[in-house]
This record gives C-alpha cells, structure tokens and sequence, in this order.
C-alpha cells in the first residue's frame, strides 16, 4: 500500500518551454502532497505544500510563478515548470500524505528535468 | 545553522559488519522523526518513524532509536543490498508536518 506514481520519469526540454509533471497516490488519497527538488549530492529541499483545493503554500526562494502547483483532486498534484532554464534542471520529487493515517510522506520514484 | 546533521557522510562496511549511524537534530516541537533511505535515481522509501525519545522500532536488519536530541540507525549484520543513502527527516517543528532533511549517510556494503 501507500503507492505515489510520477509522469514522466525523466524529460528533456528546450530552453523557454514549459514541462509538467504528474504525481499521482495510487491506493490511497492525499489531502496533503510535498514537492521536492534534489541536486546530484545533495537532500530533499522542499519546494512546496499543495493542498487539495486550495492555493499551493511555497517555501521561501521558490518562485510561484515559475513552479506552479495545481491540487486538483485527492489524488493528483502537478508540478509545471514554466519557461524552463538550464538551472532548472534537476531531479524533482513529490511526496503524498494518506488521509487520516498519520503524517508520514511516501514519495515517488522521480521525475529527472534536463533543460537544454 | 543545520537543523539536522548526519554523519559519518559515507560508510562502507563488509557484508555482516554491524554498525550505526546517527542523525542530531536542533528542531523543538518535533512531532516525529522520519527514515527514509534512497536508492541513487529513485524517491526515498520510508522506513521508521519515531515519535518519543526512548521509543525503538526494527525491521529486518535496520533498528532506530530516539532520544531528545539524536537518532540512530543500526544496522545489523547488513547485506549487500544495505547500500543505499540513508535519511533522516525530523519535522520542522513548532508543529509542522514539514520534513528537514538531513543530507543522508551513504552506505555501501561489500561482499
């Protein structure tokens, strides 16, 4: 149990052009989902908290307009990078908290961006 | 400052070389203390949460334990298929259910 899928798994992109990424809780529904972004070496830094059905909280430094974060229903968050750059490049990480169940996060496998 | 500090960065080990490793946090208000370890290209996979010092939980060959101010990942007798980067993620505190990563032990076994 406690599956979180991510579409794609990798994509590569040309400079100025937007990239969506789906995650999805297969078995269960997340109230609460976390977007990740990890540099090679480097841990999880949070990017976000998006909450079903309403406005995505960011953490400070992270752009709203350029990572924007759509919770549309219990079991699917999208992360779109809007006008991506070659610094955008990374491997970014959701996270989906089951309902009622506690608060721990089950992440996806990872959706590797490489900007062109 | 760091919240969370793990060390040693990297660990190798023979296969059935018991060792631990540990995670000192600064956070107050913690509302629990994760375990997640991470193969290199996936997501963390969740493996402990800790919510009171004293408190213990084992699986497989892995233990964690918590006190006030550290956790620590003990590994017994590992295999081969130990290695991995190993995280650890209290919550940032005041109650929040945000996680504080911290930048992992990577761990490799060797048969």
């Amino acid at each position: 149990g406690a599956v979180v899928s991510q579409h794609p798994s990798w994509v590569i992109c040309k400079s100025g052009t937007s990239v969506k990424i789906e995650c999805r809780s297969l078995d269960f529904q997340a109230t609460t989902m976390f977007w990740y972004r990890q540099f090679p070496k480097q841990s999880l830094m949070l990017m976000a908290t998006s909450n079903e059905g309403s406005k995505a909280t960011y953490e400070q430094g992270v752009e709203k307009d350029k990572f924007l974060i759509n919770h549309a229903s219990l079991t699917l968050s999208t992360l779109t990078v809007t006008s991506a750059h070659p610094e955008d490049s990374s491997f970014y990480i959701c996270s989906a908290v089951p309902g009622g169940l506690g608060e721990t996060q089950y992440f996806g496998p990872g959706t590797r961006l490489l900007v062109l | 400052e760091d919240q969370v500090t793990q060390s040693p960065e990297a660990l190798r080990l023979q296969e059935g070389e018991s060792s631990s490793l540990n995670c000192s946090y600064t956070v107050s208000g913690l509302r629990g203390l994760f375990w997640y370890r991470q193969d290199p290209g996936k997501g963390p996979e969740f493996l402990f949460t800790l919510y009171s010092a004293g408190e213990e939980k084992e699986k497989e060959r892995l233990k964690a334990t918590l006190t006030k101010k550290e956790s620590f990942l003990h590994i017994t007798a590992p295999k081969p298929e130990d290695s991995a980067t190993y995280l650890c993620a209290p919550t940032e505190g005041g109650g929040s259910e945000k996680l504080v990563f911290g930048k992992g032990t990577k761990l490799t076994v060797n048969p």
